[in-house]
């Protein structure tokens, strides 16, 4: 069975400061791999989506950038958190191909003071 | 690009009733619409899709119905019970891309 593994659960980080969010899927290969953001009592903006390895593409400008570095894991990151940023960060996967069920991780819940 | 738009942001039945949730989209290219719950500070949870060569899709309790000329879709809980109690989100997607789209969510609060 495929699992998908979010760290940290949470964080309380200062304005400025730098971020790394991280994902892991265990149990399937090749998967389309995603990041959603979701502000506090809002909907769910898809930030990257990726195909493959080393391949990441933007859905929208957030001032964060993704990676690929293993075709398990997605990077969420920034040099310089705005408080903008704080809200509830999900990463999901997919079966490659066609979009179907995407399926979500457990959240990483940002707190940027 | 693609907009989808939920219309009930809060929605609240009698245990026992049936709630209907009611999206709408602007691409005519979509073809995939996904429906989410997600339960207080909680991740989102899969519960039905539709693809646009059906125009109803059933699983238990569950009910969606696509209606392409309207660019609707809707979600129908039957029997509803406290459990239902969540955000809903409906979404969605064309076939040849990696983005889905996501409606802005509707509270449903199931009362006894």
């Amino acid at each position: 069975a495929q699992t998908i593994h979010q760290w940290p659960v949470a964080e309380i980080k200062a304005v400025g400061s730098p971020l790394s969010l991280g994902c892991t899927i265990k149990g399937k290969s090749s998967p389309n791999l995603y990041w959603y953001w979701q502000a506090t009592g809002g909907t769910l903006q898809q930030l990257f989506y990726s195909i493959t390895v080393g391949q990441v593409e933007s859905v929208v400008q957030l001032n964060l950038s993704a990676s690929r570095p293993k075709d398990d894991q997605f990077i969420l990151s920034t040099e310089k958190l705005l408080l903008s940023h704080s809200g509830f960060y999900l990463c999901a996967w997919s079966h490659a191909g066609t979009i179907t069920e995407v399926f979500f991780g457990k959240g990483t819940r940002l707190t940027v003071v | 690009g693609e907009k989808v738009e939920q219309h009930e942001s809060t929605l609240s039945v009698r245990e026992g009733d049936s709630a209907v949730i009611n999206c709408t989209y602007t691409d005519t290219a979509s073809s995939y619409f996904p429906w989410y719950k997600q339960e207080a500070g909680k991740s989102l949870h899969f519960v039905i899709d539709i693809r646009s060569n059906v125009d109803r899709k059933q699983s238990q309790r569950l009910i969606v119905l696509l209606d392409k000329k309207a660019k609707r879709f809707s979600l129908h809980i039957t029997a509803t019970q406290p459990e239902d109690s969540a955000i809903y989100f409906c979404a969605g997607s064309t076939s040849s891309g990696q983005k889905l789209v996501f409606g802005q969510g509707t509270i449903l609060k199931v009362y006894l």
